[in-house]
C-alpha cells in the first residue's frame, strides 16, 4: 500500500463547476500538506500550504485537512479552462528540511 | 527574479552513456531535492541535500549520482547503472527555515535513444 493514495483520474467537469480533489494518507505523523499544480511538461507549482488540521483558502482555492480520518481534500471553485493541470497532493512529518512524499498526481480537464 | 533552471529542457541518452542534469537556484535556498516523474507513480526522491557538501539517498538513488559543492548547484548524474532512466526529471529546493514548500524547476526529460 501506497504512503499517499490519490485518484489518478481524469476528472472532466464543465466550466463553473466545483471541484473536489482529495487523497488519502495512512502515516498518521504527517503534519504539513500541500497541493501542486502541474501543467503539461511543466514543473509543479506550490497552490496551498497548510499545518495540521482544519482548512484554509485562497481566493477560489480552499484546502481542508482531517488529521483523524487521514484524508485531505483541495476544492475549486469556479473552475475554469485554465486550471485543466494534474493537481499533486503532498505530505511531510515536518515542516523544515523534510522530505516531501507525493500522490500520483489527479488529472483536471474543465470543459467549455 | 529568484527561481530554479534546469538544463537542459530535453536530453537524449545513447545505452551506456553518463549524462549529467543542471540544477541551479539563486532563491539562497539551503536544501535541494531531485525527483524523477513517471505516469502513474507520481514523483519519486532519487536524492536530497541539505547543506552544501552532504547529500542523502532517497527512495530510488541506484544508477545516480549527484554533488554539491555549492549552495546554488545541485547537478544529477544519471549513470550506465540506471537501467530504465527515460523519464521526466524534476529538481526542487526549499529553504531551511520556516513552513513552506518546495520550488520545482521546469524538469528535464531524459529520453534513451
Amino acid at each position: 500500500q501506497k504512503e499517499v493514495e490519490q485518484d489518478p483520474g481524469p476528472l472532466s467537469v464543465p466550466e463553473g463547476a466545483i471541484v473536489s480533489l482529495n487523497c488519502t494518507y495512512s502515516n498518521s505523523a504527517f503534519q504539513y500538506f500541500m497541493w501542486y499544480r502541474q501543467y503539461s511538461r511543466k514543473g509543479p507549482e506550490l497552490l496551498m500550504y497548510t499545518y495540521s488540521s482544519g482548512n484554509k483558502e485562497d481566493g477560489r482555492f480552499t484546502a481542508q485537512v482531517d488529521k483523524s480520518s487521514k484524508y485531505i481534500s483541495l476544492f475549486i471553485r469556479d473552475s475554469q479552462p485554465s486550471d485543466s493541470a494534474t493537481y499533486l497532493c503532498a505530505m511531510s512529518l515536518t515542516g523544515t528540511a523534510s522530505k516531501l512524499t507525493f500522490g500520483t498526481g489527479t488529472r483536471l480537464q474543465v470543459t467549455l | 527574479d529568484g527561481g530554479i533552471t534546469q538544463s537542459p529542457k530535453y536530453l537524449f541518452r545513447k545505452e551506456g552513456q553518463n549524462v549529467t542534469l543542471s540544477c541551479e537556484q539563486n532563491l539562497n535556498h539551503d536544501a535541494m531535492y531531485w525527483y524523477r516523474q513517471d505516469p502513474g507513480q507520481g514523483l519519486r526522491l532519487i536524492y536530497y541535500s541539505q547543506i552544501v557538501n552532504d547529500f542523502q539517498k532517497g527512495d530510488i538513488a541506484e544508477g545516480y549520482s549527484v554533488s554539491r559543492e555549492k549552495k546554488e548547484s545541485f547537478p544529477l548524474t544519471v549513470t550506465s547503472a540506471q537501467k530504465n532512466p527515460t523519464a521526466f526529471y524534476l529538481c526542487a529546493s526549499r529553504t531551511g527555515t520556516g513552513s513552506n514548500g518546495y520550488t520545482f524547476g521546469s524538469g528535464t526529460r531524459l529520453t534513451v535513444v
